[in-house]
């Protein structure tokens, strides 16, 4: 089957580092990706990762393990600014992105 | 990347009629996408669009209610027909970039149906 979860809500602290993970069963798993979207806009483009590892760009860096079904977003030197819903999501073998339901970042002073 | 523009960015509508929201990206693609999102929720998708094939679209939406034009490689329009409250929300159009992978939203159409 496809599924996907991620925590509902997580709280950070202004300068400190978070990780946003996501787990994963997607039949013909071919990469997932991380979102962000601030209240009533709509969702940016953060990362994908299709091979095991840690990509960086940035403040931001996304994980992933393949064998594992899992993934996470990782944020240092956190700004008032990051505060948003976190979104991930998988893609199948016929482009199909299955969704989670996001996570909402809520960071404080 | 891609830039995508939307109209109208919202509207407010009467039971029964219908709105044709449209999408425009600034470049080339294949691969589009239709969703739609409750506030507070996740996004739930319509349908895919690909250019030169018929739509295609997800359980509980059919092309009846939501029919969806594709031209051409940088367009694309969703109609709502016959619209009711329960289809009250935000309308999103997305494209898909390949290699690498990245996806691009439009900027959403608030739609409001009284």
């Amino acid at each position: 089957g496809q599924n996907i979860d991620q925590p509902t809500e997580m709280t950070a602290t202004e300068g400190a580092i978070v990780q946003i993970n996501c787990t994963y069963q997607t039949s013909g798993f071919n990469g997932l990706f991380w979102y962000q979207q601030h209240a009533g806009e709509a969702p940016t483009f953060l990362s994908y990762n299709v091979l095991d590892g840690l990509e960086e760009k940035g403040r931001f860096s996304s994980f992933l393990s393949r064998s594992k079904g899992y993934s996470y977003l990782l944020l240092k030197e956190l700004q008032m600014k990051d505060s948003a819903s976190y979104l991930c999501a998988s893609m199948d073998s016929n482009y199909q992105l299955i969704w989670g339901a996001g996570t909402k970042l809520i960071i404080k002073p | 990347s891609a830039v995508i523009s939307q109209k109208p960015s919202r509207d407010i509508c009467q039971r029964g009629t219908s709105l044709t929201i449209q999408c425009q990206v600034d470049s080339q693609v294949t691969m589009m996408f239709w969703y739609r999102q409750q506030p507070g929720q996740s996004l739930t998708l319509i349908a895919t669009a690909n250019q030169g094939s018929e739509a295609t679209y997800e359980s509980g939406f059919v092309i009846d209610k939501f029919p969806i034009s594709r031209p051409n490689l940088t367009f694309s329009t969703l109609t709502v027909s016959n619209m009711s409250p329960e289809d009250s929300s935000i309308y999103l159009c997305s494209v898909l970039l390949r290699e690498p992978y990245e996806q691009y939203f439009g900027p959403g159409t608030r739609l409001t149906v009284t």
